[in-house]
């Protein structure tokens, strides 16, 4: 079944540690985006990419990176986690049809300590 | 700038009300879509219903349909016969620069009371 995936859900760290958020989909999308929404908040686009070897920053400021080396994978990547970046991450694709419609994955709740 | 506008932050309803949520945007873009998607507690964010902008017709999907004013650059969601399932933030989006990207609005709580 075609669908987006994101691990882990949960995730409690401490400060300085690097962490990777992975996210999948396997619908063959080629734009993928992330978002940061704080609980119950709205959400602010930090990266965005339209195909393999494409990568964006959002309207909002991150100190994560990403990656796009292959069209179903963008994996975001924090080198020295802080408490500031403690937040919900959603991980979205679109493809040609529907009007750039995007798809959700479940999201990572990341917490650092 | 363009800018997308939720100017409920929270609603609450009996069962079996019809509840309207109002949204307005700014866009350049010429053909588009709208979107207004639900996000339940502590659930995935899933797709409600989207609105091709060069429609004249308002979409409806079952008990949701939009009212869509282009010239004013507002689209509302209206829920029928509301349920308990349909307590949830909703988000409505708009296009910006391309539309490649979505802008989201600062988001609704519904909550749906029995």
């Amino acid at each position: 079944e075609a669908d987006i995936y994101q691990t882990p859900r949960y995730l409690v760290i401490g400060t300085g540690k690097k962490i990777t958020l992975e996210c999948s989909q396997t619908m063959g999308h080629d734009k993928m985006y992330w978002y940061q929404q704080d609980p119950g908040m709205e959400l602010h686009l930090i990266h965005y990419s339209y195909g393999v070897n494409s990568t964006e920053k959002g309207d909002l400021s991150s100190e994560s990176t990403v990656s796009r080396i292959r069209t179903e994978h963008f994996p975001l990547t924090l080198e020295s986690a802080r408490p500031s970046h403690t937040s919900q991450y959603l991980c979205a694709s679109a493809g040609l049809a529907g009007g750039n419609e995007q798809f959700f994955g479940p999201g990572t709740r990341l917490t650092v300590l | 700038a363009q800018t997308v506008t939720q100017s409920q932050p929270e609603m609450s309803v009996q069962e079996a009300e019809t509840v309207t949520l109002s949204c307005t945007y700014d866009t350049s873009e010429n053909n588009y879509y709208l979107f207004w998607y639900k996000q339940p507690p502590s659930r995935q964010m899933i797709l409600v219903i989207r609105q091709e902008a060069y429609k004249q017709q308002n979409a409806t999907e079952n008990r949701f349909s939009v009212n869509f004013q282009k010239a004013a650059k507002s689209f509302s969601l209206k829920i029928s016969d509301s349920q308990l399932g349909d307590t949830a933030m909703y988000f409505c989006a708009a296009p910006i620069q391309g539309a490649q990207k979505l802008v989201f609005g600062q988001g609704t709580r519904l909550t749906i009371n029995p």
